[in-house]
């Protein structure tokens, strides 16, 4: 099974709808990150989480906002969904020391 | 001007050859370096760490240019599985030990 798994895998909505992302992990890591990335933009940080008392902003959070629900959970949420929110989103955890990331497997959102 | 900037090719290599591409950060705060591997549609992998002395692995060669604040990557015999995005990440002490990702650089290898 997958350490890290996203749902929905592919998600098309359109323009106005809240819509929510969810990403689980069973590596036991605190630290937690949503990204969205654009073709040629790599990737770009919505929120971040160390642990579950904290939610921080990263470059792109105007339109988004998270909940860490426990320590292996965090959902991202997009309150009204438009069009410049389409693209591939990523989850990741990490355990703070080495550096390493491990991305789930992505969320495809289309908002029409 | 990006804080982690990569030529995003297409590099088209023909299997076997040696490919070699660098990436450029602008934060001399810039802590620890890597290089992570993405697929078509996929999730980024890590590949390797940069280590101030370089490294390599197997057919990866990583350096590290802390003076002129770049980082490279070189893949000798390259095998057409090598086919990939290539993303230079970046941590960054001061800034939370949050990773910061260039755009990466496409590799096309062909028989």
């Amino acid at each position: 099974d997958a350490d890290v798994t996203q749902t929905p895998r592919n998600r098309i909505t359109k323009t106005g709808k809240r819509i929510m992302l969810e990403c689980s992990q069973t590596k036991g890591h605190d630290r937690m990150y949503w990204y969205r990335q654009d073709p040629g933009l790599g990737l770009q940080l919505i929120y971040y989480s160390f642990d579950v008392k904290d939610i921080n902003k990263g470059e792109i959070s105007d339109g988004y906002s998270v909940s860490r629900q426990a320590q292996a959970k965090f959902s991202l949420s997009l309150e009204s969904a438009i069009p410049n929110q389409t693209a591939l989103y990523f989850c990741a955890t990490s355990d703070g020391t080495s550096g390493e990331q491990y991305f789930g497997p992505g969320t495809r959102l289309t908002v029409t | 001007r990006k804080e982690v900037e990569q030529d995003p090719g297409p590099f088209n290599v023909p299997e076997g050859a040696t490919v070699a591409f660098n990436c450029t950060y602008s934060n001399s705060a810039s802590q620890s370096f890597f290089w992570y591997r993405q697929d078509c549609r996929k999730e980024p992998k890590l590949l390797m760490s940069v280590y101030s002395s370089g490294n390599e692995d197997g057919r990866f060669t990583a350096q590290l240019n802390r003076a002129s604040q770049y980082i490279s990557l070189l893949i000798r015999d390259s095998k057409l599985s090598d086919s990939a995005t290539y993303l230079c990440v970046v941590k960054i002490l001061t800034a939370g030990n949050k990773l910061t990702f260039g755009g990466g650089t496409r590799v096309l290898v062909k028989p």
